[in-house]
């Protein structure tokens, strides 16, 4: 059971430039999320989705697009790279979605927009 | 605007001693409060949770309180250890599947 996986570890990207953050996870999970870390910021929800082909927008959706075609992957695609997506971003799974779940989170991408 | 609020960015404790972290919260419709835990380099790990109909969770060394009425929550750890050094985030869950984090706050442990 490897859980939740990201792929790439670490990217460096110049402005402009696309680019899609893999995510897998093999729990059989409905609900998937992305969330970016800043310094002093948190964690802030990127994009959710509660199962295959439903995908909703979180607190920081824009210059981000999300689909899930399958249960298993959720990628997160940068259309056209900004530096101030600088930052490391997660993806997380959990059974349902709601509040009583535990959300189990990969170890995540740091990426760099020169 | 912060629907969940972590006002301390850091805290040192002693080993041994009661580390208490603290989080606020605006939205009331909010119906579960979770802390995570996050080691440096890695993803966030589950801790602990509560339901917005109870006042207090416990598991092991770690006490969630939740006082509804102040819209306030705290995160109990005792006795404190050493691998409790780390950055712990206060989430909340609403009724549309977004789970809210406040801005974290880095625990110290001090030997």
């Amino acid at each position: 059971n490897a859980g939740v996986t990201q792929t790439p570890k670490f990217q460096v990207l110049k402005t402009g430039q696309s680019m899609t953050l893999q995510c897998a996870q093999d729990m059989n999970h409905e609900y998937m999320s992305w969330y970016r870390q800043d310094p002093g910021m948190g964690l802030r929800l990127i994009h959710y989705s509660v199962g295959a082909g439903i995908t909703d927008q979180g607190e920081v959706p824009n210059g981000y697009n999300v689909s899930r075609s399958t249960t298993e992957d959720f990628p997160l695609r940068l259309l056209s790279a900004a530096p101030s997506q600088t930052s490391v971003y997660f993806c997380a799974s959990s059974p349902t979605g709601t509040g009583s779940d535990t959300q189990y989170f990969g170890p995540g991408t740091r990426l760099t927009v020169l | 605007d912060q629907q969940v609020k972590q006002n301390s960015p850091s805290l040192s404790v002693q080993e041994g001693r009661i580390s208490i972290l603290n989080c606020d919260y605006t939205n009331s419709m909010f119906d579960y409060f979770l802390w995570y835990k996050k080691y440096p380099a890695e993803g966030p790990t589950f801790l602990i949770s509560i339901s917005s109909i109870k006042d207090k969770n416990e598991d092991g060394r770690f006490t969630v309180f939740l006082n509804k009425s102040a819209k306030h929550l705290s995160l109990h750890i005792v006795p404190s250890q050493p691998g409790d050094s780390a950055v712990y985030f206060c989430a909340a869950s609403d009724l549309n599947y977004k789970i809210i984090f406040g801005k974290g706050t880095r625990l110290h442990i001090l030997p």
